[in-house]
């Protein structure tokens, strides 16, 4: 089975920082691309951070541009999201995301066809 | 940054109604455009890629259409299982965006 894991997630103070973890199983991972997307409580999604299937290409979304820092071990099957200086608007149940349908070497070009069940992040003192 | 916005952002119909959901991009995409549902409480589920490909599994009641700047996803008769947010979201290029999302209930 297909499957994505979150874990790392927890209730942190303003200023600190969090890694998140990704477990994928059930598939060639370093296949693919791999996102993170977050939902802050009650609004809509956004997209947070990609890297490519070699870690050759890395992006990240400008609220989290310089704070935020993307990694994956292909040897672990795992994604990271390293965050640090964490601020309340980054409270947030951060998925994890498989990206699709493209053989391109750039982290973009690929939709998200298998998702975690995300980990929740609350910045908070 | 382009920019992906979606209308309405809330609608209600009734069972078996015809319901169309619209993303419009600030500039062209071409068809690199997905849709997804999120059923309250569940995590995202993807519906269609390259604005028209339904994805397997998908109940064929969903459709997607459009190219350049504007899109649209349709569910011909509208299901009380598909309450749902649907949300647009473009993957041409960096950033990668999502819609508002819609936010679809039963009359």
């Amino acid at each position: 089975e297909v499957q994505l894991v979150e874990s790392g997630g927890g209730l942190v103070q303003p200023g600190r920082s969090l890694r998140l973890s990704c477990a994928a199983s059930g598939f060639t991972f370093d296949d693919y691309a791999m996102y993170w997307v977050r939902q802050p409580p009650g609004k809509g999604l956004e997209w947070v951070s990609g890297i490519s299937w070699n870690s050759g290409t890395k992006g990240y979304a400008d609220s989290v541009k310089g704070r935020f820092t993307i990694s994956r071990d292909n040897v672990k099957k795992s994604l990271y999201l390293q965050m640090n200086s964490l601020r309340a608007e980054d409270t947030a149940l951060y998925y994890c995301a498989r990206g699709s349908g493209g053989s391109s070497t750039y982290y973009y070009y690929y939709y998200m066809d298998v998702w975690g069940k995300g980990t929740t992040v609350t910045v908070s003192s | 940054d382009i920019q992906m916005t979606q209308s309405p952002s809330s609608l209600s119909a009734s069972v078996g109604d015809r319901v169309t959901i619209t993303c419009r991009a600030s500039q062209g995409i071409t068809n690199y455009l997905a849709w997804y549902q999120q059923k309250p409480g569940k995590v995202p589920k993807l519906l269609i890629y390259a604005a028209s490909t339904l994805q397997s599994g998908v109940p064929s009641r969903f459709s997607g259409s459009g190219s350049g700047t504007d899109f649209t996803l349709t569910i011909s008769s509208l299901q009380p299982e598909d309450v749902a947010t649907y949300y647009c979201q473009r993957y041409n290029s960096a950033p990668l965006t999502f819609g508002g999302g819609t936010k679809v209930e039963i009359k």
